[in-house]
């Protein structure tokens, strides 16, 4: 069974600009979540999708961040305008749906200078 | 707010021993808590889980208590391996919502 799949791993930006991570969960994972891991720190749970609707957004930065699951399968987090502060580790993982269990994807590294 | 705490940064063990890693949670609510283990360079690989109405879980070496009344649970690896060596995370979560993430705890298993 492949497991979550991100891209880029690794992205470095300048302040200001926009960046975007994709994530492709595992097959049949109806539940989503992307979450920010900064260096030292745990992951923190920026926004829950079932299936291609918003569970929980409540931590997301709404003025910069943005996210979508359309058709309910792939998402993508946008970062726009970037601050020296989103440097950190965007980490997406998925769950079948009922199931607390998340299964993580490798992240992707974000540099922001 | 930090409503989930790993207080021990790091933790060093022999090999053949026993490790416990604990976790302290302030939210009443939560009623599902797991722990996960990290590699460098790897998302968090889910290990065991224990909902709130239990206070026991075993899964071959590893074994989650949970003591309600205290807000505190626990992660015992017997006996500890050289591959345990990781970042452990513990999480705990509402209904299946709402996950929160303690800090981690770096286990050393010493060979």
């Amino acid at each position: 069974e492949a497991g979550v799949a991100q891209s880029p791993r690794y992205k470095i930006i300048e302040k200001r600009q926009s960046v975007a991570f994709w994530c492709n969960p595992i097959s049949g994972h109806a539940t989503l979540y992307w979450y920010q891991q900064i260096l030292g720190q745990g992951p923190k749970l920026l926004i829950q999708f079932q299936n291609n609707g918003v569970v929980d957004d409540s931590q997301l930065p709404k003025d910069r961040f943005s996210a979508e699951r359309l058709k309910g399968v792939d998402s993508t987090l946008k970062i726009q305008p970037a601050k020296l502060e989103d440097s950190a580790v965007y980490l997406c993982a998925s769950s079948l749906t009922g199931l607390p269990e998340q299964y993580f994807g490798p992240g992707t590294r974000l540099t922001v200078t | 707010d930090q409503q989930v705490k790993q207080n021990s940064p790091s933790l060093s063990v022999q090999e053949g021993r026993i490790s416990i890693l604990n976790c302290d949670y302030t939210n009443s609510m939560f009623d599902y808590f797991l722990w996960y283990k990290k590699y460098p360079a790897e998302g968090p690989t889910f290990l065991i889980s224990i909902s709130s109405i239990k206070d026991k879980n075993e899964d071959g070496r590893f074994t989650v208590f949970l003591n309600k009344s205290a807000k505190h649970l626990s992660l015992h690896i017997v006996p500890s391996q050289p591959g345990d060596s990781a970042v452990y995370f513990c999480a705990a979560s509402v209904g299946g919502n709402q996950f929160y993430f303690g800090t981690g705890t770096s286990l050393t298993v010493i060979p």
